[in-house]
């Protein structure tokens, strides 16, 4: 049973450019969120996108979007980087029965902005 | 204040030995507590969820949720070296996907 697949696993960009990042949610599950996570700490919320809506959004600026397919995988967004946006980017997906509270994390693409 | 409060470490014990992890809380509304395993450069392992109060207990691991003093437990016996990572408590509210996060205890268990 393939779990959450992430690409790319490594991403170097310039300030000022946008940037793609893809997940594929684990078998069975229909949710996914994403998160950021900066170097030494925890992972931060972004979005999660369920029937291909955004459900809900933490305290990310517009400049972070998402869209969820009708495979219910998931690309994020990101224009107009910024150095501080340099993080480990992490997918989690979960399936409806357990209302998302148990997430499970895909292995992350790493961004760094030069 | 943070939200979600946890001592980064390091820590290092030896093989063999009990190791406690410890998060603190300010939201009483939290219901929903978990622990994640994170290897160097790997995305975070779920190992133990719990709603509300209470134990539970899966293998070596037992996870403790003391909501009167919004305060949370992770406990692993007889520690490998295999245990060595960072671990992450998270924790929600009911109805609510915004899962908040711990900074990250890193342990290190010497055989």
């Amino acid at each position: 049973d393939a779990g959450v697949t992430q690409s790319p696993t490594h991403l170097i960009k310039t300030r000022g450019q946008q940037v793609t990042l893809r997940c594929s949610p684990k078998s069975g599950h229909d949710t996914v969120s994403w998160y950021q996570q900066a170097l030494g700490q925890g992972p931060q919320f972004i979005f999660q996108y369920y029937e291909e809506e955004e459900r809900q959004r933490g305290n990310f600026p517009d400049r972070f979007s998402g869209h969820q397919f009708p495979n219910y995988s998931s690309e994020l967004n990101v224009n107009a980087l910024l150095l501080g946006d340099s993080a480990l980017y992490l997918c989690a997906s979960s399936s409806p029965s357990d209302r998302g509270y148990e997430q499970y994390f895909g292995p992350g693409t790493r961004l760094t902005v030069t | 204040q943070k939200e979600v409060e946890q001592d980064p470490g390091p820590l290092s014990v030896p093989e063999g030995a009990i190791v406690s992890l410890n998060c603190t809380y300010s939201n009483s509304a939290f219901q929903y507590f978990m622990w994640y395993r994170q290897y160097s450069r790997k995305g975070p392992e779920l190992l133990m969820y719990t709603y509300s109060s209470g134990n539970k207990e899966d293998g070596r691991f037992t996870a403790q949720v003391d909501k009167s003093s919004k305060y949370i437990s992770l406990f692993i016996r007889d520690s490998q070296p295999s245990d060595s990572a960072t671990y992450l408590c998270a924790m929600t509210q009911y109805n609510n996907n915004d899962m908040r996060f711990g900074a990250g205890t890193r342990l290190t268990v010497k055989p």
